[in-house]
Formats: C-alpha cells, structure tokens, sequence
C-alpha cells in the first residue's frame, strides 16, 4: 500500500468549500484512493473513494490527477459539523494504513 | 442493519488482567481487521483476518491475539494487560476478492484504561 502525505491542519470559513490535498505520488495502478474522517473520537466514517476518475457523492467530491500522484477532496459548502481529522488512504485490497490525516476546522 | 458492534464501549483494567474486545458484523464481511488509536495520533492496524480460520499481523500485533472461528465475530484479546495498552480500540469490516475495493465499515470504538 502506497504512503500518503497530508497537510497536518487546514481552516475553513463555513459556507465556503474545503479542498483537501493528499499526495500519493508511489501509488500503484490497482490502488484505489479511499478519503475518511473521524469526528472527536467516533469510529472513522467513509466519505468516498476512486482509482481514477473523478467521483462525485451527497457528501463530497473527490478529483484525482491524471498521473493518479495526488488527489483533492472537496466539501462544496463546509459547515461546523465537517470539522474532523480527514484522511486519505490508498489500498489495493485488506489493509487500510492510516496517516496522521488533515485537521480540519470549519469556523462562522 | 447492525453494522459493525464492538462491546464493551468503556473498560478499566488492572495491569496483568486479561481480558476480551468484541466485534461483531452483521453484513457478511470476509475481512475483518482490529486498530488501535492513541491521544493526537492516527489508527494503526494489530490484527486483521481475510475470513473465518485465517488471520494475521499488522503493524503492531505485540500483546494481542485474535482468532476467527465465525464470519461474524472477531475477538480481540488482551492477555496480560499493559497501561501501554491504554488506548481506544477500534474494529473495521469489510469485503475481499473482487469487491474488495469497497469501503470498509467502523465501529464505534472501545475505550480501555489499563491502572
């Protein structure tokens, strides 16, 4: 399973959409890019995932490059309650190996 | 639907008790897999199994047993607790094979305080 790398913290003004990058630059053909959040302490919640085409769901979007190294995930409109740790995983099947993940903050 | 169902939510233990995290999955997933998260730090995987009667070693599997006798249940064991065992425990499953790229699915975590 490929490494990823994410910015540690991120802010966000609610309202606004929220874009938020992962690099995955050794990931391999089969490996899917997987995005899920955690809110306080809750168990992890899946919020979408691709292996090369942009995807779109009721709660996200998530754009990947051509050359599959780097993906964004995007909340159209971030309000309070997508403030969570965001993380970014990419898998070829098993195992899920978190990273530290992206902190969020949706602030009025 | 259940969904994923690990019990108990919160436990105190002395160090040397011995004691069992349960999952249980009501959606007929193969895989099945066990994380632990400390304060300020992402999931790290101990154990995961690809079905009943197989399982195997993640990243820090040191202090812990896990066996597969049912799809549906995958018990995770302390034997002789450690306070560096102190942490939130969490229990994922998911599909294998041809749909494995499916997302897999959390619990709610337990919470383990070892004294």
């Amino acid at each position: 399973d490929a490494k990823t790398t994410q910015p540690p913290s991120m802010d966000c003004a609610e309202g606004r959409a929220a874009n938020l990058p992962c690099n995955h630059s050794t990931i391999s053909g089969n490996e899917y890019v997987y995005w899920y959040r955690q809110i306080h302490s809750q168990g992890p919640q899946y919020i979408i995932h691709g292996l090369k085409n942009n995807e779109t769901n009721e709660m996200a979007s998530l754009i990947i490059t051509e050359d599959r190294k780097s993906s964004t995930l995007i909340l159209p409109h971030a309000t309070l309650r997508d403030t969570a740790v965001y993380y970014c995983i990419s898998r070829g099947g098993g195992k899920l190996i978190f990273g530290q993940g992206t902190e969020l903050s949706v602030k009025p | 639907n259940a969904g994923v169902t690990q019990t108990p939510k919160f436990q105190v233990l002395k160090t040397g008790q011995s004691m069992t995290l349960q999952c249980a999955q009501d959606m007929n997933h193969e895989y099945m897999s066990w994380y632990r998260q400390d304060p300020g730090m992402g999931l790290r995987l101990i154990h995961y199994s690809v079905g009943a009667g197989i399982t195997d070693q993640g990243e820090v599997p040191n202090g812990y047993n896990v066996s597969r006798s049912t799809t549906e249940d995958f018990p995770l064991r302390l034997l002789s607790a450690a306070p560096s065992q102190t942490s939130v425990y969490f229990c994922a499953s998911g599909y294998t094979g041809g749909v494995s790229n499916q997302p897999q699915h959390f619990g709610d975590g337990t919470r383990l305080s070892i004294l």
